[in-house]
């Protein structure tokens, strides 16, 4: 089981629809969470972190976690052509407390159609 | 702005040469940084972590004598490939880290490395 899984899509969504990405983990003791937006030929950028149990909501995007079903996922709500890009999920496994040394998924590609 | 940069942003070099990366954080000091290689398509695969001062610890199956990581200040971590060969063409990228941790976490735009 990989530690952390994001289905790679890639994911078409309508403009202005939510789009959902989802994420889960395999390391029960992870403190931190982390959703990265990377565009083509770009490097990482992060857009929402998310420590606790619940939502969190910062614009357009809504972070969730569920530390019992080992789950957390990113809404984009009114969803634009500039939020085609891929999502890369990452996770600070309990092993790598205090080294902040993040494990990634492989990204989920979303794709805002017109 | 941006807070780390990366010098270059792209090199095409010869095979069996050396190239230097530099990622620098710009406006706060990192005490940690991490290199990152990414091939098309893929995510991305860390290589080593540094800390200012101390020697890199590498992660499995790197090369420590082939990708030689030096931090030898709060604001400059350089990643140099000795003798690159084609097979380590890929988009490299730091993440520098301050003193809050995550709290303070920045990737370095990238350099894409072509080796002919």
């Amino acid at each position: 089981q990989k530690e952390v899984e994001q289905n790679s899509g890639p994911l078409s969504v309508p403009e202005g629809a939510i789009a959902s990405l989802n994420c889960t983990y395999s390391d029960r003791g992870s403190q931190s969470f982390f959703w990265y937006r990377q565009y083509s030929g770009k490097s990482p950028e992060l857009i929402m972190s998310i420590y606790s149990n619940g939502d969190k909501e910062d614009g357009r995007f809504t972070a969730q976690l569920n530390k019992a079903s080992q789950y957390v996922s990113l809404l984009i709500r009114d969803s634009q052509p500039s939020d085609s890009a891929t999502y890369l999920c990452a996770v600070n496994p309990l092993s790598n407390f205090g080294n902040e040394k993040l494990t990634f998924g492989t990204g989920t590609r979303l794709t805002i159609i017109p | 702005g941006a807070v780390v940069s990366q010098h270059p942003s792209w090199v095409i070099c010869k095979s069996g040469t050396s190239v230097k990366i530099e990622c620098r954080s710009l406006d706060f000091q990192a005490t940690t940084m991490f290199w990152y290689r990414q091939f098309p398509k893929q995510s991305l695969m860390l290589m080593a972590t540094s800390n200012e001062g101390s020697k890199a610890t590498y992660e499995q199956g790197v090369e420590k004598d082939k990708f030689l990581i030096n931090h030898a200040s709060l604001t400059l971590s350089t990643l140099t490939v000795t003798s690159a060969h084609p097979e380590d063409s890929s988009f490299y990228i730091c993440r520098a880290l301050g003193v809050a941790g995550v709290h303070t976490q920045y990737f370095g735009p990238g350099t894409r490395l072509t080796v002919l």
